[in-house]
């Protein structure tokens, strides 16, 4: 198993510009989130799936955009890019175990908006 | 919001040393998760737990519900135990999860 993916690993956008964030999983797993990642601010919860066809919003939602068409992919939209999404960018994926859920975290975007 | 607070924020200690990061959250959970991030790298997870205590090799988690309270032990640690480790709370609902803000671990030789 590849686990979970993300591309591309770093990206560096101008102020306006939109982009995809790609994130794949191979484990089956119903659950898939997006984290991103500020010094100082540990990580934070933009949106979340819990399967195909339903997501929902974290802490961060505004100006993200996600969606699920299939269990395995769940990329995370920049509709208009600003300076304070400059950060690194995590997609989780995870599935029930017992009571509790661990998860499984993808290598990181670092992204530079400019 | 359950609050996860971690301390200390920074650590550095000699290689060999016993090594012990704490975790304190405000809010009943259902599990805790230790999370460990190496600089520049991706996030892995260490130990997940709900009672009790868990080992792996040279690190044991232990967490107390009643106080909600967890610590992260590493045992004759070694430099590239240097990290950063982060603990994450996860609410009765199951899914969503409060990080901490990470614990800068620098072992030196």
């Amino acid at each position: 198993n590849a686990g979970v993916t993300q591309t591309p690993k770093f990206q560096v956008l101008k102020t306006g510009q939109s982009m995809t964030l790609q994130c794949a999983q191979d484990m089956n797993h119903e659950y898939m989130s997006w984290y991103r990642q500020d010094p100082g601010m540990g990580l934070r919860l933009i949106h979340y799936s819990v399967g195909a066809g339903i997501t929902d919003q974290g802490e961060v939602p505004n100006g993200y955009n996600v969606s699920r068409s299939t269990t395995e992919d769940f990329p995370l939209r920049l509709l208009s890019a600003a300076p304070s999404q400059t950060s690194v960018y995590f997609c989780a994926s995870s599935s029930r175990d017992g009571s509790s859920y661990e998860q499984y975290f993808g290598p990181g975007t670092r992204l530079t908006v400019t | 919001k359950n609050e996860v607070e971690q301390s200390p924020q920074n650590l550095t200690a000699q290689e060999g040393e016993f090594i012990t990061i704490n975790c304190s959250y405000s809010v009943g959970i259902s599990a805790l998760h230790w999370l460990q991030q190496h600089p520049g790298g991706g996030i892995v997870s260490l130990f997940m737990l709900s009672s009790g205590k868990k080992k792996h090799g040279r690190l044991i988690a232990t967490i107390n519900i009643q106080e909600k309270h967890s610590s992260l032990h590493i045992t004759a640690s070694h430099p590239r135990d240097s990290a950063v480790y982060i603990c994450a709370a996860y609410q009765f609902s199951g899914y969503a999860l409060n990080f901490g803000k990470g614990t800068s671990l620098l072992v030196t030789p």
